[in-house]
């Protein structure tokens, strides 16, 4: 009954593959997001999902894609990995409200190692 | 987009009062704050919000001084347990502005 989860926990892969997380959310929340913490703790934000629709894009690589192939999931899609791309991925989402990014509830993260 | 700052650790002893001050100069009118804690190999957790005053729930209190542009989260007596990363969040309601702090390491002693 975990309320936001991500498969898988840990990824380790090289360079140059491509590689997908999976993010699922059984809150029957309206919004979902992708963030990516380095190696220095910085958590960034990525992508924002709103019923299917893609509401910001951190100027991320396009490389990074994220698929929402229904409310409650979120995938993020990397293709041609490279180094500097490893990092923790967390899959967040949040209820219907006015307030935009309010109370987010995180997942566990996916660990994701470049080599 | 308003940028935070904060300390980045702070230590204290078991069953003081902790405050973390994050700083955010140029919050617009419509930005509310919210602040997350990390565990090590977790992701984040949420903890409070607030747009102006002050806010208390079961787990902490949020101040917010008139003029908005800094706030101070106070978690109360503190136990081992709430040794974490806490991470100050501004977010733009309507512009979808979304700026997390660097965060604060908390070392709880014994």
């Amino acid at each position: 009954d975990t309320a936001v989860s991500q498969t898988p926990k840990y990824l380790v892969t090289q360079m140059g593959n491509d590689k997908s997380i999976k993010c699922e959310q059984n809150l029957g929340h309206d919004t979902m997001y992708w963030y990516k913490q380095d190696s220095k703790k910085f958590l960034k934000i990525m992508f924002s999902y709103n019923n299917k629709e893609l509401i910001i894009n951190e100027t991320v690589p396009n490389r990074f894609s994220p698929k929402s192939p229904d409310k409650a999931h979120l995938n993020l899609h990397i293709n041609s990995l490279e180094l500097g791309d490893s990092a923790v991925y967390f899959c967040a989402s949040s209820p219907p409200t006015e307030l935009w990014g309010e109370t987010q509830y995180f997942g566990p993260g996916t660990r994701l190692l470049v080599l | 987009l308003a940028k935070t700052t904060q300390p980045i650790s702070m230590d204290s002893y078991e069953g003081q009062e902790v405050n973390i001050t994050c700083s955010h100069n140029n919050i617009a009118t419509n930005d509310y704050i919210t602040w997350y804690q990390q565990f090590p190999s977790q992701g984040p957790r949420f903890i409070i919000q607030g747009y102006k005053t002050k806010v208390t729930n079961e787990v902490a209190s949020l101040f917010i001084p008139a003029d908005r542009k800094s706030s101070t989260l106070s978690l109360p007596r503190v136990s081992l347990s709430d040794t974490a990363v806490y991470y100050c969040l501004v977010v733009g309601a309507g512009s979808y502005q979304l700026t997390f702090g660097k965060g604060t390491k908390l070392s709880v002693i014994p």
